[in-house]
């Protein structure tokens, strides 16, 4: 099985351009999330969803989209990417929240 | 403000040996408390999941424990091997809530 997938793994953007980070998965959970993993710090959430049609924030949203279409695909979109939002960033999903999360394995975002 | 503190935040150890990590939480009330490995460049990996009632979890090589009442846990990892070179991260969430709290990771080495 795939498990949770995302991409692309690597990308490179300039301060103002707009990208979708995809994420993908195939085992039929409903709660799906991005996070985003700076040097110390702790990851941290930036949105999450708990089915299709519906998404929330999480602690560190500002500057990010996310749309929950379909059970399987979790896009997130950066709108106008700024140097602060180079990072790594991952997407979880699980089948309920607080059972065993499933992580892709990550973009790196460089923000120039 | 809920925090999650880990320590020590880096750890050498000799294959073979056993070595236990900690984790101080001050998230309340308190809902489940996870141990996450992550291997450099990738995401991380579930170990262990505890909720209030449970004391121990093992998960082969590596047992959980947790005090809901001084609010720590510990992992300890039975004699190491190289593979167990990773970042070690404790996650906390508190009850009624979908944002989990992330500690920083301990990072281990093994030596040959």
């Amino acid at each position: 099985n795939a498990g949770v997938t995302q991409t692309p793994k690597f990308q490179v953007l300039k301060t103002g351009q707009s990208m979708t980070l995809q994420c993908a998965q195939d085992m039929n959970h409903e709660y799906m999330s991005w996070y985003r993993q700076d040097p110390g710090m702790g990851l941290r959430l930036i949105h999450y969803s708990v089915g299709a049609g519906i998404t929330d924030q999480g602690e560190v949203p500002n500057g990010y989209n996310v749309s929950r279409s379909t059970t399987e695909d979790f896009p997130l979109r950066l709108l106008s990417a700024a140097p602060s939002q180079t990072s790594v960033y991952f997407c979880a999903s699980s089948s309920e929240q607080g059972t065993e999360a499933f992580f892709g394995q990550g973009t790196r975002l460089t923000v120039v | 403000k809920n925090q999650v503190e880990q320590s020590p935040q880096s750890l050498i150890i000799l294959e073979g040996k056993n070595c236990t990590l900690q984790c101080n939480y001050t998230v309340s009330p308190f809902s489940n408390l996870r141990w996450y490995k992550q291997d450099t460049g990738r995401g991380p990996v579930s170990l262990t999941i505890m909720t209030f009632s449970e004391n121990t979890k093992s998960n082969g090589r590596y047992t959980a424990t947790l005090d809901a009442d001084t609010k720590q846990s510990s992992l300890h990892i039975t004699a190491s091997q190289l593979s167990d070179s990773a970042s070690y991260i404790c996650v906390v969430t508190r009850w009624g809530s979908y944002i989990p709290t992330f500690g920083r990771g301990t990072s281990l080495i093994v030596h040959p």
